[in-house]
């Protein structure tokens, strides 16, 4: 199947500095991707909707400024918590969706769970 | 609004037994409904359903959906404790590739 790869899996960083998490599809093309913050006990919550080359379609209430979205080519997306704050701290998830060979399945990465201390 | 409900949102079961798990939805432009399952990091793919009456299969898990009633189960049987999990359900509709997801039905097999 198909596999996306998330790094880094565990972040622990200080209060004001910038984060950035990358999500890579390695045996597919991805032509969308997709950004998820999960609360523990709680479902996946969309925040951004990123199309390779263009700019990210954000969810109400995402802050597109403080959450950065890079869709640079068709196997890599990176998001960027600027400025990070204890408020950020969560669990991030990626998806990747391919229409071709995968025929139409998002497939996620492992997350990333980022500490604000 | 497009919504997707599962049910129940939790279960406990001994090893062995069987589980049925319940995903109902309403949405305007469906265009299939997936099942993952959770466990401690991020959601695995299980299935992608698109026809009503065509089960998948893949070892002791099955799924099938029915687009009249708008629903579709996901069958575990001889359960074993690693089929401990949350399992998600969601639909992808037609307009930008989005998941609705359902609140997912938390599934604890008990030794």
């Amino acid at each position: 199947g198909a596999v996306v790869s998330q790094h880094p899996s565990r972040v622990i960083c200080k209060s004001g500095t910038s984060v950035k998490i990358e999500c890579r599809s390695l045996d597919f093309q991805a032509t969308t991707m997709f950004w998820y913050r999960q609360f523990p006990k709680q479902s996946l919550m969309l925040m951004a909707t990123s199309n390779e080359g263009s700019k990210a379609t954000y969810e109400q209430g995402v802050e597109k400024d403080k959450f950065l979205i890079n869709h640079a080519s068709l196997t890599l997306s990176t998001l960027t918590v600027t400025s990070a704050h204890p408020e950020d701290s969560s669990f991030y998830i990626c998806s990747a969706r391919d229409g071709g060979t995968y025929k139409n399945i998002q497939y996620f990465g492992a997350g990333t769970r980022l500490s604000v201390l | 609004e497009d919504k997707v409900v599962q049910s129940p949102l939790s279960l406990v079961v001994h090893e062995g037994d069987t589980v049925t798990l319940n995903c109902s939805y309403e949405v305007t432009n469906f265009r299939s409904l997936l099942w993952y399952k959770q466990e401690k990091k991020a959601p695995t793919f299980l299935f992608m359903l698109t026809s009503s009456g065509i089960e998948k299969k893949s070892g002791r898990l099955s799924s099938i959906l029915d687009k009249k009633e708008l629903f579709s189960i996901l069958n575990i049987t001889a359960t074993q404790t690693g089929d401990s999990a949350v399992y998600l359900c969601a639909v992808e509709v037609d307009s930008n590739y989005q998941l609705i997801w359902g609140a997912g039905t938390k599934l604890i097999i008990k030794p």
